[in-house]
């Protein structure tokens, strides 16, 4: 049972590039998140899912997308990284039952120049 | 609002003293306050949570207070160790948006041997 895992793990990009954070969870949940952390900020929610198919933007969604195709992943997309999108990067998920109670990811740290 | 504010920004506790981080909300519609423990390089953990019609929950050293009317929470550590070293957020879920957590803004807590 590996519960959440994300790849990569680091990435640096150039400002204007694109690429796809994949997250994936093996207990069956629900629900998935993605969250970025900036110093003294905590963790923001970008966007969430609430069931395969099914996307819902966060706090702060400007210059993301996601896909949720399949129940047990949550993919990530920034279609022409900015460096304001320097940030770690988490994913979550939940149980149907459980509010309140998420587990987390690893973290992919994204660096844009 | 939905904010979470806590505090302090940063802690430093001798081996064995107690750690307390403080949390306030304004938001009535929270229904579940979550801590959470994150060591460096790795993702968020809960560690422990209370619902607001408890007003104490303890698991170990680590208790939670509640204050409904007051609409503040805290986190205390008895008996610090220096493996309890790490950042801890606070939060609170919000039953609409997807059962979303609003996160404060982190606590980076030291504990000297």
């Amino acid at each position: 049972n590996a519960g959440v895992t994300q790849t990569p793990k680091f990435r640096v990009l150039k400002t204007g590039q694109s690429m796809t954070l994949l997250c994936a969870q093996d207990m069956n949940h629900e629900y998935m998140y993605w969250y970025r952390q900036d110093p003294g900020m905590g963790l923001r929610l970008i966007h969430y899912s609430v069931g395969e198919g099914t996307t819902a933007k966060g706090e702060v969604p400007d210059g993301y997308n996601v896909s949720r195709l399949k129940k047990q992943n949550f993919l990530l997309g920034l279609e022409s990284a900015a460096p304001s999108q320097t940030s770690v990067y988490f994913c979550a998920s939940r149980s149907l039952d459980r509010a309140g109670e998420q587990y987390f990811g690893p973290g992919t740290r994204l660096t844009v120049t | 609002q939905q904010q979470v504010k806590q505090s302090p920004q940063s802690l430093i506790v001798q081996k064995g003293g107690i750690s307390i981080i403080n949390c306030a909300y304004e938001n009535t519609a929270f229904d579940y306050f979550p801590w959470y423990q994150q060591f460096p390089g790795k993702g968020p953990a809960l560690l422990i949570a209370i619902r607001p019609d408890v007003s104490e929950k303890k698991e170990g050293r680590f208790t939670i207070s509640f204050n409904k009317s007051a609409k503040q929470f805290s986190l205390h550590i008895m008996d610090s160790q220096p493996g309890d070293s790490a950042t801890y957020f606070c939060a609170a879920n919000l039953r609409r948006y997807g059962n979303k957590l609003v996160f404060g803004a982190g606590t980076i807590l030291r504990v000297k041997s």
